[in-house]
C-alpha cells in the first residue's frame, strides 16, 4: 500500500465513449501527476499539478483532460480515445513539485477498442 | 540533461548479490541519484536514493563514487520476488525535479 489509490484498476472502453480515471492520495503532498505507459517502453509524464494547478502538459492530445479538484484527488477524462491510447495509466504524488521521491498508484489497465 | 544508461536485463539466481550499475555523466551538482524498483502492471515503488558515497536502506544499498557520474545499487541475496525492473533515475533539479524514466534493467531471479 503506497497511499496513492486508482480507480478502476481495468477498463475496457470503446472509442466513442466518455470515462473517467481517479486517483486520490492519503499522504498529505502538495504535487500529483499521470503518467502512460505503453508495452515494452518507458513511462511518459503526461500532467503536473502543484497545489491544483497545473504546471505542466507535455504535449498530451486533447482527449485527454485532467482535472484537480484538491491536492489529495486527480482525475483523467477520456473521450474519443483511440486504440493506441490502450496502455497502463499511473498516478504519482510526491511532497512538493520538485518530485524528487513519487508515490505511484497501482495504476489502471486501460484498454481501447 | 542528465540522462542515465544502464544495462538492459540481468539475469541472478537466488541467494546471490546483484548488482546494477547506471551512468549519468551528466550529473549536476544539485542532482540526487534515485532507484525505483517497478512489478508488471504495477506502478514503481521507490527504493533508494543518495547524493554520494554509501547509502543502505533495509532493501538495498547504493554506492556513489567521488565522481559521481556512476550508482550501483546493490540488492543484497536476491529472491525470486526481486524479479522486477529497476529503474535508475536523476531526477532534473533545474526542472522542477522532473523525472524522466528510461527503459530500467530487468532483472530475472532464478531458482
Amino acid at each position: 500500500e503506497t497511499g496513492v489509490t486508482q480507480t478502476p484498476r481495468h477498463l475496457v472502453m470503446g472509442m466513442t465513449n466518455k470515462k473517467s480515471l481517479k486517483c486520490e492520495q492519503h499522504l498529505g503532498h502538495n504535487a500529483m501527476y499521470w503518467y502512460k505507459q505503453s508495452a515494452k517502453k518507458p513511462l511518459e509524464l503526461m500532467f503536473v499539478y502543484s497545489l491544483e494547478e497545473r504546471v505542466e502538459n507535455n504535449s498530451v492530445p486533447s482527449r485527454f483532460s485532467p482535472e484537480c479538484p484538491n491536492s489529495s484527488h486527480l482525475f483523467l477524462h477520456l473521450h474519443t480515445l483511440q486504440p493506441e491510447d490502450s496502455a497502463l495509466y499511473l498516478c504519482a504524488s510526491s511532497q512538493d513539485p520538485s518530485g524528487n521521491i513519487q508515490y505511484f498508484g497501482a495504476g489502471t489497465r486501460l484498454s481501447v477498442l | 540533461l542528465a540522462k542515465t544508461t544502464q544495462p538492459i536485463s540481468m539475469d541472478s539466481y537466488e541467494g546471490q548479490e546483484v548488482n546494477i550499475t547506471c551512468s549519468h555523466n551528466n550529473i549536476a551538482t544539485n542532482d540526487y541519484i534515485t532507484w525505483y524498483q517497478q512489478f508488471p502492471s504495477q506502478g514503481p515503488r521507490f527504493i533508494i536514493q543518495g547524493y554520494k558515497t554509501k547509502v543502505t536502506n533495509e532493501v538495498a544499498s547504493l554506492f556513489i563514487p567521488a565522481d559521481r557520474k556512476s550508482s550501483t545499487l546493490s540488492l543484497p541475496r536476491v529472491s525470486l520476488s526481486d524479479t522486477a525492473v529497476y529503474y535508475c533515475l536523476v531526477p532534473l533539479y533545474n526542472q522542477g525535479g522532473k523525472l524522466i524514466f528510461g527503459q530500467g534493467t530487468e532483472l530475472s531471479v532464478k531458482p
